[in-house]
């Protein structure tokens, strides 16, 4: 069965602090992506990064990176130097053959960035 | 270009009314998903549209659902009769014909939040 676990509810921190949103998935097949979405206040899911199971290099843009690591089914998203503007709910999200490329979702997580 | 829309932004009725959802995809997005959040929990699939046809109605939580996609533009989720335990933000999304697998992204329009008294 496919699973996306986000543990995190909500996190809090003050402007300009490092934070870091854990994602842990589950699945059975060898070939999956990855996803992470934004969700502002505006309410609009925006898309943020796709990884594919093949590809285990760390990827960044400008102050977001991702770290996927497969041996933990980890896809972790770090945010440096948080700004005001970052403050959203954050959804991983899984879809492979064994979904039947349905996207499986997260319950998300909320963070809040204080100024 | 016109991202993913959807009307209305916030529909509040009572329970036992009915109720219609709209979705105007990109245009000539060929997948046509619909997605529910319900009470803060995850987000999860209802169904799938490859233009005017179902391709996956696995999600669809009972039959007082009924989505259609008339001449595979627009699509309309009814929910008829409502209970309270359909209040929840309803998504839709498009993505061209390739897929969230052949093109990485799945476009989400900003959710039809649904109230339920």
């Amino acid at each position: 069965a496919q699973k996306v676990t986000q543990a995190q509810t909500e996190i809090s921190v003050v402007e300009k602090e490092d934070v870091t949103l854990d994602c842990v998935y589950e699945t059975r097949d060898t070939t999956y992506y990855l996803f992470w979405y934004k969700q502002p206040p505006s309410g609009e899911l925006v898309f943020l990064i796709r990884r594919n199971s093949f590809d285990e290099q760390n990827e960044i843009s400008g102050r977001y990176s991702w770290n996927f690591q497969k041996s933990t089914s980890s896809f972790n998203f770090t945010i440096t130097a948080s700004q005001v503007v970052d403050s959203a709910v954050y959804f991983c999200a899984l879809i492979s053959t064994d979904s039947s490329y349905k996207l499986i979702f997260g319950s998300g997580t909320r963070l809040l960035v204080r100024p | 270009e016109a991202g993913v829309t959807q009307f209305p932004s916030h529909s509040v009725i009572e329970k036992g009314q009915t109720v219609t959802l709209r979705c105007d995809p990109i245009s000539g997005h060929d997948n046509l998903y619909w997605y529910r959040r319900v009470m803060g929990k995850e987000i999860k699939f209802l169904l799938h549209f490859v233009k005017e046809s179902k391709q996956d109605e696995s999600g669809m939580p009972n039959n007082r659902f009924l989505a259609e996609r008339t001449g595979g533009t627009y699509s309309t989720l009814k929910v008829q009769p409502a209970e309270l335990e359909d209040s929840g933000v309803y998504f839709c999304a498009s993505s061209p014909l390739a897929g969230v697998v052949g093109t990485g992204e799945l476009f989400f329009g900003e959710g039809s939040r649904l109230t339920v008294l």
